[in-house]
């Protein structure tokens, strides 16, 4: 399995709060992407790293920011925190390289009350 | 844009029997088509995955996929299906941007055994 850990691993917040998400990676990827997994939706992509201070928008971006300071982490920031982003949080790696494979962490449980 | 479409929300098979999940995709260039799996409160397995060649594509636990061009679809078999296979499968067409090989899943499939 691929060196990839998240934390908190579950979280219960209130509106209004802000959240930090973080990635933890031991593989020395390059890339790393957070999405989102909701019921009748699949997976959807949030905010991707290039690689260190190299970050751009994916699908659902709005409310959330992102941040990455060393290769090995990722943090997603909720800067206020709403119901609408209650949602099981995924992390994945993966090496930049071409055909490549997006491999995921553990996912992080978060309940916006 | 890219989309991916998998037409069956839920599935219920008997143990021992065959099975085969559904996948549609949709985009312009040649396609990077994957297979994951996800066990209740777990992340996603990659299962298989195809970039390019042989179009028929094994994966782990007995799973393989055929790439079909002309359907726009890649959809995964297993012959003789596990109580240990009832999980949530998920496909996902890959494309390279600028920002490396993004993702685009379909809303999944969850599949139940029966014993």
């Amino acid at each position: 399995d691929a060196g990839i850990t998240q934390s908190p691993r579950h979280k219960v917040t209130e509106t209004g709060t802000p959240v930090t998400l973080r990635c933890h990676q031991t593989e020395n990827h390059r890339y790393m992407y957070w999405y989102r997994q909701d019921p009748g939706h699949g997976l959807r992509l949030i905010h991707y790293s290039y690689g260190v201070k190299d970050t751009d928008k994916g699908e659902v971006s709005d409310g959330y920011s992102v941040s990455r300071s060393k290769t090995e982490d990722f943090l997603l920031t909720l800067e206020s925190a709403t119901s609408s982003q209650t949602s099981v949080y995924f992390c994945a790696i993966s090496t930049g390289t071409g055909q490549e494979t997006q491999y995921f962490g553990p996912g992080t449980r978060l309940l916006v009350l | 844009a890219q989309s991916v479409t998998q037409p069956d929300i839920h599935i219920t098979v008997s143990e021992g029997a065959s099975l085969e999940l559904r996948c549609n995709y949709s985009y312009g260039a040649t396609p990077y088509l994957f297979w994951y799996v996800q066990s209740p409160g777990q992340g996603l397995q990659l299962l298989l995955k195809y970039f390019s060649g042989d179009t028929l594509v094994q994966g782990i636990k007995g799973f393989e996929a055929e790439f079909k061009r002309s359907q726009s679809s890649f959809n995964l078999r297993k012959p003789s299906v596990h109580w240990s296979d009832a999980a949530e499968y998920f496909c996902a067409v890959g494309y390279l941007t600028g920002g490396g090989n993004k993702l685009t899943f379909g809303t999944g499939t969850q599949l139940k055994v029966e014993l």
